[in-house]
């Protein structure tokens, strides 16, 4: 179906440690977008992944697209407590609506 | 620019009651999303509207219903209120069609007694 999954479900670790979420999709995709949802908050758009094999970076965060397109990651280096939420992908297709993914809980111990 | 809005920000109804939610897009967006959270858990899609009309709706039973009006601002309608039906609503708006970033309001908390 069109559902995407995503791994881990929580993650606790200590500030200053990486941090690496994963989401899959059994179907190809024609993108991928993450959000991040603060404890309280609303989901806010970080990024949204195109291309085959493509890498982005925001500071200290790196997004990949896999090669096949069913896949994605999130790498957090150096963690903070400010980065503390869930983080969600949601798959895509043109014409149709976004399905996200379950979430990944990062907690920041400091 | 005037990010998504919501109203109410809260909303405590009695079981088989029925709830209204509003939602207005940033403008220049045509496509409204409307989707639950329950406590603690992941988004649930409910509805799409775009230029109008309803787009797609997920699983969800037919007491869920919406409309988007020609400014494009829309309308969440909860008949029949469940207890079950307790959770966050969001609305995120987008430009015109999927493939475009969905930016969310801050939420309606739906409380049902």
């Amino acid at each position: 179906g069109q559902q995407v999954m995503q791994i881990p479900q929580y993650q606790h670790v200590q500030e200053g440690e990486d941090f690496t979420t994963y989401c899959n999709s059994s179907t190809t995709l024609s993108n991928i977008q993450w959000y991040k949802q603060r404890p309280g908050g609303h989901p806010v758009f970080l990024i949204q992944l195109v291309k085959s094999g493509e890498v982005k970076k925001q500071k200290r965060l790196t997004f990949q697209f896999g090669e096949a397109k069913k896949n994605s990651s999130l790498h957090i280096t150096a963690t903070q407590t400010t980065d503390v939420g869930t983080y969600f992908c949601a798959r895509g297709n043109y014409g149709q609506n976004f399905v996200f993914g379950p979430g990944t809980r990062l907690s920041v111990l400091p | 620019e005037a990010g998504v809005t919501q109203s109410p920000t809260h909303l405590i109804k009695t079981r088989g009651q029925q709830a209204t939610l509003r939602c207005s897009p940033i403008s220049g967006h045509t496509s409204v999303y409307w989707y639950q959270q329950a406590l603690g858990l992941g988004l649930q899609f409910l509805l799409w509207y775009d230029e109008g009309e309803e787009r797609n709706r997920g699983n969800f039973p037919p007491r869920f219903s919406g409309r988007q009006f020609p400014n494009y601002s829309s309308e969440l309608n909860v008949n029949a209120l469940e207890l079950e039906d307790s959770a966050l609503y969001l609305c995120a708006s987008s430009f015109h069609f999927s493939g475009y970033e969905q930016y969310f309001g801050p939420g309606t908390r739906l409380t049902v007694t």
